[in-house]
C-alpha cells in the first residue's frame, strides 16, 4: 500500500535559518504528494501539491517541496524560517483514488 | 475558514453516553472524510463518503457509526466509546468521486474528544 514516512519527529531551527524536512514515499506508480501544516488547535492547511509535470512544486508561505523518483523523496524546504512557521507539517500520498495516507508528522520549533 | 465546520469543537463524554459529531462543508465537494488524530500517530482514516454513499471503511469498530444525510454534512455518531477513543477528530471534502481523484482535502479544525 501508498506509504510515506516522515523519518524527524521533531527539528528546531533558527529564525531566519533554512529548513528542510524528509518525506520518503512507498508507491508504485507516479505518486500525487502532500504536505499539510497544522497549528496548535487547528485542523491541516495545504500547503503544496504534486500531481505531474515540474519536479519543484512551489507552496504558500514560501514553501516548497522537490519530487525525486530516483529517491522516493518529497522534501518540503523553505530557505528562511519565521516564528510563526512553526507547527506540525505532514506529508501524504493519495490512498485509493480518493483519502491519503499520512506520515507521522514532524514537529518544527523556531527559536528566536 | 477553509470551508469545512466541525461542532462541537471540544468534547467531553462518559463511557455511556451517546453524542454526535458533525461536519458541513460549504465548498460544493462530493466526497467526505473522518479522520482520527491520536497522539504520537499518524492519522487514521476512518470513513470516506462519496456522493452520500460510504465507499471506504478502515476497520473502525462499530461504536462509531457515521452518517452522511446530503453531500454537505457528515456525521460520526459515538456510544459506549472507550478512554482510547479520546483523540481529535477531523473532517474534511475533497472535490473528487469515483476514485478518480487527486486527493487534496480540506479540513476542518476537529473535534477534540475526551473520553472519561
Amino acid at each position: 500500500a501508498q506509504s510515506v514516512t516522515q523519518p524527524d519527529i521533531h527539528i528546531t531551527v533558527s529564525e531566519g535559518a533554512s529548513l528542510e524536512l524528509r518525506c520518503n514515499y512507498s508507491y508504485g506508480a507516479t505518486p500525487y504528494l502532500f504536505w499539510y501544516v497544522q497549528s496548535p488547535g487547528q485542523g491541516l492547511q495545504l500547503l503544496l501539491k504534486y500531481f505531474s509535470g515540474d519536479t519543484l512544486v512551489q507552496g504558500i508561505k514560501g514553501f516548497e517541496a522537490e519530487f525525486k523518483r530516483s529517491q522516493s523523496s518529497f522534501n518540503l524546504r523553505k530557505p528562511s524560517v519565521h516564528w510563526s512557521d512553526a507547527a506540525e507539517y505532514f506529508c501524504a500520498v493519495v490512498y485509493s483514488g480518493y483519502a491519503l495516507n499520512f506520515g507521522k508528522g514532524t514537529s518544527l520549533l523556531v527559536t528566536p | 475558514e477553509t470551508g469545512v465546520t466541525q461542532t462541537p469543537r471540544h468534547l467531553v463524554m462518559g463511557m455511556t453516553n451517546k453524542k454526535s459529531l458533525k461536519c458541513e462543508q460549504h465548498l460544493g465537494h462530493n466526497a467526505m472524510y473522518w479522520y482520527k488524530q491520536s497522539a504520537k500517530k499518524p492519522l487514521e482514516l476512518m470513513f470516506v463518503y462519496s456522493l452520500e454513499e460510504r465507499v471506504e471503511n478502515n476497520s473502525v469498530p462499530s461504536r462509531f457509526s457515521p452518517e452522511c444525510p446530503n453531500s454537505s454534512h457528515l456525521f460520526l455518531h459515538l456510544h459506549t466509546l472507550q478512554p482510547e477513543d479520546s483523540a481529535l477528530y477531523l473532517c474534511a471534502s475533497s472535490q473528487e468521486t469515483s476514485g478518480s481523484g487527486t486527493g487534496e482535502l480540506f479540513f476542518g479544525e476537529g473535534s477534540r474528544l475526551t473520553v472519561l
